[in-house]
């Protein structure tokens, strides 16, 4: 069964620079949700999108950004990095009317 | 909004031996509760879930019944094996979002 893809796997940036992950959904799924996962932490919500149109926001900085596309993928866009933005970055996406999350298997940034 | 908390420290047992891991949730209303489970270097998978009090969820091996009066979820395996080795996070969705406990880290030893 299609899973969800995530890209890149692995990511490794300086400080300052700028980065984007890309969350391609399950095929039919139409809600995407990105949290990120610092090192011995849990999970911690991001941000979400409906339909193409952002439904709800947690704990995302100002300087992280993020979209989703016609086609239902979406992508995080992530500038001036810092150190603290080392980690894994997963995105799960949800089929209509269900709310169970399909996680991908996440992108690890690390941040030197 | 929703929280989940799970039971403090790793937890280390030997193979074949019975496993639990506490989870509790606070919530307004009754939303669905979720295990998962997350082996090294990998991401999330879910384990089990339930949607309404009394539902047990249940995936090899593992079960997890849904207490209203007692607003718990916890996880229980009745012989672990040693690739049950991994990251255990109970989370609840509720506010078009997981809310996820500390997770416990599981070790079986041969």
């Amino acid at each position: 069964a299609a899973g969800v893809i995530q890209s890149p796997r692995h990511l490794i940036k300086e400080k300052r620079e700028t980065a984007t992950l890309k969350c391609y959904p399950i095929p039919r799924h139409d809600t995407v949700y990105w949290y990120q996962q610092g090192p011995g932490q849990d999970p911690q919500f991001l941000i979400s999108f409906y339909e193409k149109m952002q439904s709800d926001k947690g704990s995302i900085p100002d300087r992280f950004s993020a979209q989703q596309f016609s086609d239902y993928h979406s992508e995080l866009n992530m500038s001036s990095l810092e150190l603290g933005d080392s980690a894994l970055y997963f995105c799960a996406s949800v089929e209509r009317g269900e709310d169970e999350q399909f996680f991908g298997p996440g992108t690890r940034l690390t941040v030197l | 909004g929703n929280s989940v908390t799970q039971m403090e420290g790793p937890v280390t047992l030997s193979e074949e031996a019975f496993l639990t891991i506490n989870c509790t949730y606070t919530a307004t209303g009754y939303p669905s509760l979720f295990w998962y489970v997350q082996y090294p270097g990998e991401g999330l998978q879910l384990l089990l879930k339930a949607t309404k009090a009394d539902d047990k969820g249940s995936n090899k091996g593992f079960e997890a019944t849904y207490r209203k009066e007692t607003t718990s979820f916890h996880l229980e395996k009745g012989s672990v094996q040693v690739s049950d080795s991994a990251v255990y996070f109970c989370a609840s969705y509720g506010n078009n979002r997981l809310a996820f406990g500390k997770g416990n880290q599981v070790v079986v030893i041969p």
